[in-house]
């Protein structure tokens, strides 16, 4: 079947604005992250849902940032009054039970670039 | 605070040789260990993982080797080729009824030259 699909794959802010980027996981996956990778660095755990609950928000740097899965399916990461830090790759996964655990399958990623 | 650490940052084999990606980490409480396989402008891919209950796990080509003891767990490849040139990276989570979030090395540039 599909895997995790990501949108915009690519996108320029300006300093201050605001974005949102989406995720659609593999239908079914109750369990949701999202990660930032810098560039040359691996991924960062920054929140996770379990269905439209979102559990673990630990990882958010800020209070700019801020994600939603509001019906369980589709996950929303918006990040307010961008920053230059903010430039990274987002990637999100989905999760279903595995050989041992529950294993994230990821999808391509949204790389931001704020100017 | 890097909970995982992974070396070396860069490696450069010729095709048919044996790549060897080291991982170090400090939370005894991990029990669960991936390595994941990322090409340019993709998201990362799960390759081969183990639990610290075995110490050898063998998929195809990769194999992983892990001892608890020292803390550390590595990554071999088999009869390496020019299409296994990607970054990899390992990483490390603890069981948590779904929130297994992923603590991640810092990558392994790996080149295999033809």
């Amino acid at each position: 079947g599909a895997g995790v699909s990501q949108s915009p794959r690519y996108k320029v802010a300006k300093r201050g604005q605001d974005v949102a980027l989406r995720c659609d996981p593999i239908s079914g996956h109750v369990s949701l992250f999202w990660y930032q990778q810098a560039l040359g660095q691996g991924p960062e755990f920054l929140t996770y849902f379990q269905n439209e609950a979102q559990l673990d928000k630990s990882g958010l740097p800020s209070d700019r940032f801020f994600a939603e899965r509001p019906e369980g399916s589709v996950s929303t990461l918006k990040i307010q009054r961008t920053q230059q830090e903010d430039s990274a790759v987002y990637l999100c996964a989905s999760s279903a039970p595995g050989q041992f655990t529950y294993e994230q399958y990821f999808g391509p990623g949204t790389r931001l670039t704020v100017t | 605070q890097q909970q995982v650490k992974q070396s070396p940052q860069s490696l450069i084999v010729q095709k048919g040789g044996i790549p060897i990606i080291n991982c170090a980490y400090e939370n005894t409480a991990f029990d669960y260990f991936p390595w994941y396989q990322q090409f340019p402008g993709k998201g990362p891919a799960l390759l081969i993982a183990i639990r610290p209950d075995v110490s050898e796990k063998k998929e195809g080509r990769f194999t992983i080797s892990f001892n608890k003891s020292a803390k550390q767990f590595s990554l071999h490849i088999m009869d390496s080729q020019p299409g296994d040139s990607a970054t990899y990276f390992c990483a490390a989570s603890e069981s948590n009824f779904g929130n297994e979030k992923l603590t991640f090395g810092t990558g392994t540039r790996l080149t295999i030259i033809p």
